[in-house]
């Protein structure tokens, strides 16, 4: 069983400021890894993926995930947010062996002006 | 642009009342999903398809049913609905299980 851990569950940080969001997922195979970001009301919609090759990947608006084989983590990263970034974050782990996708509890950014 | 729709928005329903949830997809994605959210929480899978007049149990599937009538369509349905079932549900697709996952508006359900 796959199991993905987001250790925090709320970041406060303000405007400019760089900022770490958390993933770290059980599983020794042949993944994908993910994240998706929910605003306020609204439903998930895709950052960036990460499933061989170089482990930074880019996402959109400014965002970076790096993925660590030998910590077993995709932790996602920004050097200068924006209030709008302020949302939740989910990381995302699924295999290319079954049909299944499991989501992290998520990680509520705020970004105060 | 990938499209997902979610009908309705929001719905208040009755304790032991039939509520049916619709999902529809223009992009043509074999892999449809259900979720739920509750206030504070991430996902949980109710129910998936990856091809249409078939179902697949996910992780919390006691109390749902679905439906995939077509590749654009999947349907969640409750048949005796529950307090307990109170909650946001989202529909999503993805082209394979492993490709992004393209996410519905949301379904706000309130179970009274």
């Amino acid at each position: 069983t796959q199991t993905v851990s987001q250790s925090d569950a709320h970041v406060t940080v303000f405007e400019g400021d760089s900022v770490e969001l958390r993933c770290n997922y059980s599983y020794g195979g042949s993944i994908y890894l993910s994240w998706y970001i929910q605003h306020h009301g609204h439903g998930l919609q895709f950052l960036l993926k990460y499933y061989s090759g170089n482990p930074v990947v880019q996402g959109v608006n400014g965002f970076e995930a790096e993925f660590s084989k030998s910590d077993s983590s995709f932790h996602l990263r920004k050097a200068s947010v924006h209030w709008s970034d302020s949302a939740v974050y989910f990381c995302a782990v699924s295999q290319s062996s079954n049909n299944r996708i499991f989501f992290g509890d998520g990680t509520q950014l705020v970004v105060k002006p | 642009e990938a499209a997902v729709t979610q009908s309705p928005r929001s719905k208040v329903a009755v304790t032991g009342g039939k509520v049916t949830l619709s999902c529809h997809q223009t992009n043509n994605h074999d892999y449809m999903y259900w979720y739920r959210q509750d206030t504070g929480h991430g996902l949980r899978l109710i129910h998936y398809s990856y091809v249409a007049d078939s179902t697949e149990k996910g992780d919390i599937p006691d109390g749902y049913k679905a439906s995939r009538p077509s590749q654009e369509n999947f349907s969640l349905i409750l048949e005796l609905a529950s307090l307990s079932q109170t909650a946001v549900y989202f529909c999503a697709s993805s082209d394979r299980v492993q490709d992004t996952q393209y996410f519905g508006p949301g379904t706000r359900l309130l179970v009274l």
